[in-house]
């Protein structure tokens, strides 16, 4: 069955900084991988997308992930953090034979000035 | 287009009492999932559909909920009775089927926070 692990609940970086959020996945197949962001009261949006090619993959807003098959992961990362980066940041696997579409339980990320 | 349409937005409702939560999904769209997100489970896919046809409803809780998709255009989510543990943000998007288009993407609508007292 696919399953996602983001481990991290809540991370606190201060403007500027460097940003890392992990993504593990379980799924048998070859997965397509996707990060999204939501807003506080808002809908999910969708900040890149991994299906095959180059595995590192950028997106919206300064964005960019990398997935890592050997280590079954897809990590999110941005090189300075703005303050409206603040946010939920949701990872989901999906997969070519099946439609359904799975997300981790998140990371709250903290923006500190 | 305008997006995945969820209504209503906000629902109010007494415990024992029906709801309903719609969803019009972007025209073209042949899957429809409808998500719970609690702050205890993030978010629970409940349902999905293809091509309007119930592909996957191991997520639903209980018989409580019932969800159903007449039309490409339009879904409900049902829970009768409601109970105040349902209280939960429910959202609905749609997507191209990955095996037609696996460049597709899920749009999500801006969910409907439901309150059960």
């Amino acid at each position: 069955a696919q399953s996602v692990t983001q481990p991290d609940i809540h991370i606190t970086v201060s403007e500027g900084a460097s940003l890392e959020l992990r993504c593990n996945y379980s799924y048998g197949a070859t997965p397509y991988l996707f990060w999204y962001v939501q807003s506080p009261g808002q809908g999910l949006q969708l900040l890149l997308k991994y299906f095959s090619g180059d595995t590192l993959v950028q997106g919206i807003k300064g964005f960019e992930a990398e997935f890592k098959r050997s280590q079954s992961s897809f990590n999110l990362r941005k090189p300075s953090v703005h303050w409206s980066d603040a946010a939920e940041y949701f990872c989901a696997v999906g997969s070519y034979n099946t439609d359904k579409l799975i997300f981790g339980t998140g990371t709250r990320l903290q923006v500190f000035p | 287009d305008a997006g995945v349409i969820q209504s209503p937005r906000h629902e109010v409702t007494e415990m024992g009492q029906e709801v309903t939560l719609r969803c019009k999904p972007i025209s073209g769209h042949n899957s429809l999932f409808w998500y719970r997100q609690t702050m205890m489970r993030g978010l629970e896919l409940l349902i999905y559909f293809n091509n309007n046809v119930p592909i996957d409803d191991s997520g639903m809780p209980e018989d409580r909920f019932s969800a159903k998709m007449p039309n490409a255009s339009f879904s409900t989510l049902k829970i009768q009775p409601s109970e105040p543990r349902d209280s939960a943000v429910y959202f609905c998007a749609s997507s191209d089927m990955w095996t037609a288009n696996m460049n597709t993407e899920a749009f999500f609508g801006q969910g409907t926070r439901l309150t059960v007292v």
